[in-house]
This record gives structure tokens, C-alpha cells and sequence, in this order.
């Protein structure tokens, strides 16, 4: 199986820009999250979803937005890029009996 | 809401060389910890995890790690690291119910030399 795949693998996004990145599971797990990887903070929790239909926001949301439209998929979407918005994004997922999240390949964003 | 500190940010050890990486975390309920692995240009991966049970935990490569719920501590160790575990480690808790995404330590860097 797949896993959780994230689409582009890398990105340089002008200023300004709107972007979606995707990402999609196919483990039918329930609750799935994005995350940002920057040097020294660790990773930190933009958005969540804990079951198709409905999302939440976690530490740092501004400036992201996301749905959940199906079980599979979790785009998450930036309207008007800003260079602090330049990072490492994750996408994870959670089986309902799972207690560790499992991890996409990352996707690499810049933002000039 | 959680939080997960990592006191050691960057760590370089030789070959052979015991490990361990220091954990704590500050939450008032029932929590499972975890310790992901990042190998260069890659993904993160699950080494161990603790939710119940013996608080010694072992995990993928030879790394253990052990859960002291007085010291709200998860310390990650192995006896003698290779080349190869050269990485970033994360330090991860959640809930055990509710919400319960994972949230992370900063990371320390290990760099084990030849």
C-alpha cells in the first residue's frame, strides 16, 4: 500500500500566491493532520481532522485553511502565501485503534 | 493543553558511544509518548512507543526508552549508536482520549561520528 502520499513533493510559490497542498491516505484511517517542520520549533500542528466532515484547528492555523470532504483526503490550502509560511509541511494519519500517527514524505515549500 | 521539551538540540557522539536523549512533558492527564526518527531528507518514523503498561519500552534499531511518570520524563536511550542513526529525534505525546494529535519537542540532532 501507498501510505500517505503528498503532493508536490517541492514547491517555490511566489508571494502573494494561492496553493493547495494535497494529501491523501489510503489506510481508511479516521483523523488526519497537517504539520509544519521549521528548524528548531520541531513540528507544529496547523490543522486537523478527526473524521470526514469536520476539522479543527491546532497551534499555528492563521494563514491555512483546510476540508475534509471524504475519508481520504486533506488538502490544506494557503490563500495569499507569505515568506514565513516557507517550510516543511507533513501530512499524518491515525487509525481509530492506532495510538501513533504515520507520516507523508513531506512536502518542501518556499515562498519568495 | 500538552507541551514537550527536548533539552538536548544538537548532539555528537563517536561510534559506540552510549546515547541518551532527554524528554519531559507537562500534561495533567493520561498521556502516550512516543519517539519518531528522522533520517536526512526523509519522513518522520515511529522507533517507540509507550501507552500502558512496563515503562521500559524497546523499540526498532536498539533503542529503548523508559516512561518515569514522577518526572513526567521519556528519556530515549541505546548503549552503542552507529553511523547510521545520524538523524533528528522528536519527542511526541498525545492524549490517550479526546483529542488527541501528537505534539512534538523541537528535536535534537544527532550526529555520530565514524
Amino acid at each position: 500500500t501507498a501510505g500517505i502520499t503528498q503532493a508536490p513533493t517541492s514547491q517555490i510559490l511566489a508571494a502573494g500566491r494561492s496553493m493547495t497542498l494535497r494529501c491523501t491516505q489510503d489506510m481508511r484511517h479516521n483523523a488526519m493532520y497537517w504539520y509544519r517542520q521549521d528548524l528548531g520549533l520541531g513540528l507544529r500542528l496547523i490543522h486537523y481532522s478527526n473524521t470526514a466532515g469536520t476539522t479543527g484547528k491546532g497551534e499555528v492555523p492563521d494563514g491555512y485553511s483546510v476540508s475534509r470532504a471524504n475519508t481520504d483526503d486533506f488538502p490544506l490550502t494557503l490563500a495569499s502565501a507569505v515568506p514565513s509560511q516557507t517550510s516543511v509541511y507533513f501530512c499524518a494519519s491515525r487509525g481509530q485503534g492506532d495510538t501513533e500517527a504515520f507520516f507523508g514524505q513531506g512536502t518542501r515549500l518556499t515562498v519568495v | 493543553a500538552q507541551s514537550v521539551s527536548q533539552h538536548n538540540h544538537h548532539v555528537i557522539l563517536s561510534e559506540a558511544a552510549s546515547l541518551e536523549l532527554g524528554c519531559n512533558y507537562s500534561y495533567g492527564g493520561t498521556v502516550n509518548l512516543f519517539w519518531y526518527v528522522q533520517y536526512p531528507g526523509q519522513h518522520l518514523q515511529l522507533l517507540l512507543k509507550y501507552f500502558s503498561g512496563d515503562p521500559l519500552v524497546k523499540g526498532i534499531k536498539g533503542f529503548e526508552a523508559e516512561f518515569i511518570k514522577s518526572k513526567f520524563s521519556f528519556n530515549l536511550r541505546k548503549p552503542s549508536v552507529q553511523w547510521s542513526d545520524t538523524a533528528e529525534y522528536f519527542c511526541a505525546v498525545n492524549a490517550a482520549t479526546g483529542r488527541r494529535a501528537l505534539t512534538f519537542g523541537s528535536g535534537t540532532r544527532l550526529q555520530v561520528q565514524p
